[in-house]
Order: C-alpha cells, then sequence, then structure tokens
C-alpha cells in the first residue's frame, strides 16, 4: 500500500531536549515536504527536498532543521525546541512538485 | 508569506445542498489543488487544475481557475454528511520554481444530515 509513514503520532517532550520526527514514504517519490499546521493558519512549509541530498527552506524553517540522506527518508529534527514549535506537523510526498501530495497521519507535538 | 487565502472561514449547510468555497492567491502559479482534511488527519488530495485551464471535474467536484482575478472556487454538488472536514487549496507560486507549496488557511465546511 502507497503510504507516508510518521513517527512518533504524539509526542510531549521539554524545552531543549532534541527531538527527531521521521517521515518515510513507500512510493519512490522525489519530492517531500514538511509542514506545520496552526489553528486558523492553516499548513505552512517548513523545508522540502527535491531529491537526495537537495534540501531548501520553507517558509518557516527557523528552529528546524532536516536531511535527505535516502529517497525514501526525510527526518525533521528539532535541535533545541521551544514551547512555539508546539504544533501538528505533516510529512508529504509527490513524484514531481506538479503532482498530488500524499500525506502523513501527522505528529502532534507539545513542547513544555 | 503569499498564503492562499479561503473564503468562507466557515460553511454549514444541509444534506442535499451545494457548497461553495472560493480560494484567492497572490502571485502567478503553475498549478492550483484542493486538499481535504478530516478532524486533525493527514490531508487527502482532491483535484489539480493547471494554470491553463479554467475548469475541472471529479465526480461531485467542480473546480474552476481564473487566473486572472488569481482566484479558484471549489463547487461540492448534493453535500452529504460524510463531505463534513475542512478544505484547503495549495499553490505553487511560479516564481519560487514550483518548488513551494503555499496552503490557504482552509474552509471548515459541516453537513447537516
Amino acid at each position: 500500500e502507497a503510504q507516508v509513514t510518521q513517527n512518533p503520532r504524539y509526542l510531549i517532550t521539554v524545552t531543549g531536549k532534541k527531538l527527531t520526527v521521521t517521515c518515510s514514504q513507500n512510493m519512490n517519490h522525489e519530492y517531500m515536504s514538511w509542514y506545520r499546521q496552526d489553528p486558523g493558519l492553516g499548513l505552512r512549509q517548513i523545508y522540502y527536498s527535491m531529491n537526495v541530498e537537495v534540501t531548501d527552506k520553507g517558509d518557516v524553517p527557523e528552529g528546524y532543521k532536516v536531511s535527505r540522506k535516502e529517497k525514501r527518508n526525510f527526518p525533521l529534527i528539532l535541535e533545541s525546541p521551544s514551547p512555539n514549535q508546539t504544533s501538528l506537523y505533516f510529512c508529504a510526498s509527490s513524484q514531481r512538485t506538479d503532482q498530488p501530495q500524499h500525506f502523513g497521519d501527522g505528529t502532534r507535538l507539545s513542547i513544555l | 508569506s503569499q498564503q492562499g487565502e479561503e473564503d468562507p472561514q466557515a460553511l454549514s449547510i444541509q444534506e442535499g445542498e451545494n457548497a461553495t468555497m472560493n480560494c484567492s492567491y497572490k502571485t502567478s502559479i503553475n498549478n492550483l489543488q484542493w486538499y481535504r482534511q478530516n478532524s486533525g488527519r493527514g490531508l487527502v488530495h482532491l483535484i489539480l487544475i493547471r494554470s491553463n485551464e479554467r475548469e475541472k471535474h471529479s465526480g461531485r467536484l467542480r473546480v474552476t481557475l481564473d487566473t486572472s482575478k488569481k482566484s479558484s472556487s471549489l463547487l461540492i454538488t448534493a453535500s452529504r454528511a460524510a463531505d463534513t472536514a475542512s478544505y484547503f487549496c495549495a499553490t505553487d507560486p511560479f516564481n519560487t520554481g514550483g518548488f513551494k507549496t503555499i496552503f490557504g488557511a482552509g474552509t471548515r465546511l459541516f453537513v447537516k444530515a
């Protein structure tokens, strides 16, 4: 089954404790992206990757890092999480940017 | 931010009625997509319309695109309770090489049985 898998689904942690949210897709897609969703703001793009070892900033990259060492994986790293990063996070992938994106089920992060 | 805007923010209708949602954006685009999200779940793609297209249909969905007005509309005909969800438009601005995706804030649709 074609899917985008995010882990964990839920996480409560404390300020400053590094965390990684994993994202994996099994569709051999070249394009992957991370979004955060906050009430009233829709989805905002954090980072995107056009292919292995090629990443770029979206609209809200501050406080986040990503890497794309393999085509299927695109982890999101919060080196020193802060409460303003409490949000619902989505990973998505598509074959090309002009193709529909497939979304994971989301990761709800709470930073205390 | 070049975020698009949906209108209305929320819409409540009776089952069987049509629902129309609008999306406006700020810069030239390559294509525009509509997605649906059920209560905090992942987004599901509904329809993609390219900048050189004016109208597209998929089942009970009809999407129009007016690039001169930088706007799009999503029409859901004969709505059902299962259509209750949030609907988002997403654009890839032409001046970003098509790599960025800008989502609107969404329209929350509630269909009463």
